[in-house]
């Protein structure tokens, strides 16, 4: 099984500094179609997961643009150029490269300090 | 506007059986493979089955398999998970999810096995 390292788990930050999320994989995540399916989701209390990023560095309609995606092979990283009040929460990897059961990270928790 | 609806949480005590289910509007479920995600409290998302868009194939985390059944009527648009021998340690909020992209995720029910 694939596992998904994520660090730090826990992440204060001062508004309007950055901050850096790590995620590492057990296996490469390049899919046989040259895709490598790395997502990242952001959960806030109450509500669903919200996909941040996808294939590593594809942020999705309507996420700010200081958030950021990069990585290959099993080093991925989540980027917050900026941090603003509205961020905090907890941030998860997500690998779907080895399916039918995709693998999460543990989450990092990222509060303002 | 896309939307994925769960249902059928609730309070059951250890060993018993819940029904849940995962309703989509402006999003045709035959087109897509299907997951459920669970959140148990304080913890972090873990997958819990996956289904095939056709409903040919299915899949469990081991914590629930042989427990949990995940299945679907493509007629309906409804995406289903029937668990048995409930443990406390099911608890959590469950999620249905388009997967492929994990782009969809419905707002989640809240099982609660307590005796």
């Amino acid at each position: 099984d694939v596992v998904m390292t994520q660090s730090p788990l826990s992440l204060p930050v001062t508004l309007g500094q950055p901050a850096s999320i790590s995620c590492r994989s057990s296996q490469r995540l390049v899919y046989s179609d040259g895709n490598t399916y790395l997502n990242w989701f952001q959960l806030r209390p109450g509500q669903p997961p919200r996909r941040l990023i996808y294939k590593v560095s594809n942020r999705d309609s309507g996420v700010p643009d200081r958030f950021s995606g990069s990585g290959s092979g099993t080093d991925f990283t989540l980027k917050i150029s900026r941090v603003e009040a509205e961020d905090v929460g907890v941030y998860y990897c997500m690998q779907g490269t080895h399916w039918p059961l995709g693998t999460f990270g543990q989450g990092t928790k990222v509060e303002i300090k | 506007e896309v939307q994925l609806v769960e249902s059928g949480g609730g309070l059951v005590q250890p060993g018993g059986s819940l029904s849940l289910s995962c309703s989509a509007s402006g999003l045709t479920l035959r087109n897509y493979p299907m997951h459920w995600v669970r959140q148990a409290p304080g913890k972090g998302l873990e997958y819990v089955s996956a289904i095939t868009s056709s409903g040919a194939s299915t899949y469990y985390a081991d914590s629930v398999k042989g427990r949990f059944t995940i299945s679907r009527d493509n007629s309906k648009n409804t995406l289903y998970l029937q668990m048995s021998s409930l443990r406390t340690e099911d608890t959590a909020v469950y999620y249905c999810v388009k997967a492929g992209a994990m782009d969809v995720w419905g707002q989640g029910t809240t099982v609660t096995v307590s005796s």
